[in-house]
């Protein structure tokens, strides 16, 4: 079944960038992009972006441009996303997802950025 | 961005009742529409995707209806495993956009 299995809990500091990933198994990992959301209590669920995991295109949310960096290997079925410049409003539950097929989205499991000194 | 208003905010019910959970989306979003449940600790799963269509492994007691702007999902037949948090998602327009969600409680 499809699964898209995500790195662990990230602790940084404020101005630092953290790199996070999602493995992907069950299907065939180029068919489908891999889109980012990020969770909080205060703002709730907010699109960041997404890959082509085929050709490597992105499309970012305008919110998310220049924090968020996603990036890709075919090789290993992986998506990454690379958060920079990180402030304490960075602090949230990063997640991965992969559309259906036919509406809606799969998730990874998340992952928790921490930004504190 | 299309903004989706999610209501109620909160929702106490008792086990065997039918609970209605709404959407209204700022513009049509011709059923592009998903419903999803989140327990604590766990990432959201995806319960009904196209407004009323039931994603593989769902209860039954779940269902969504809708069109337009205006959205709900109904939960008939409350069971304990269904205290979760839901909230709604357009795909209609990009970027996708998500309700504030309801937190679902047993009385």
């Amino acid at each position: 079944q499809v699964q898209l299995q995500q790195s662990g809990a990230e602790l940084a500091k404020p101005g630092s960038s953290v790199k996070i990933s999602c493995k992907a198994s069950g299907y065939t990992f180029t068919s489908y992009y891999i889109s980012w959301i990020k969770q909080t209590t205060g703002q709730g669920l907010e699109y960041i972006g997404y890959i082509n995991t085929g050709s490597g295109g992105t499309n970012y949310n305008e919110k998310f441009k220049g924090k968020a960096t996603l990036t890709v290997d075919k090789s290993s079925s992986t998506a990454f996303m690379q958060l920079s410049s990180l402030t304490p409003d960075d602090s949230a539950v990063y997640y991965c997802a992969r559309l259906s097929g036919y509406g809606g989205y799969y998730w990874g499991q998340g992952v928790m950025v921490t930004v504190s000194s | 961005d299309i903004q989706m208003t999610q209501s109620p905010a909160s929702l106490s019910a008792s086990l065997g009742e039918t609970v209605t959970i709404e959407c209204r989306a700022s513009e049509d979003i011709y059923s592009n529409l998903a419903w999803y449940q989140q327990k604590p600790g766990n990432s959201p799963q995806l319960l009904i995707y196209d407004a009323n269509s039931l994603a593989d492994g769902v209860p039954s007691r779940f269902s969504g209806s809708g069109s337009g702007t205006q959205y709900s999902l109904k939960i008939n037949s409350l069971q304990s495993e269904d205290v979760a948090s839901y909230f709604c998602q357009q795909y209609n327009n990009y970027p996708p956009t998500f309700g504030s969600g309801t937190k679902l409680e047993i009385k």
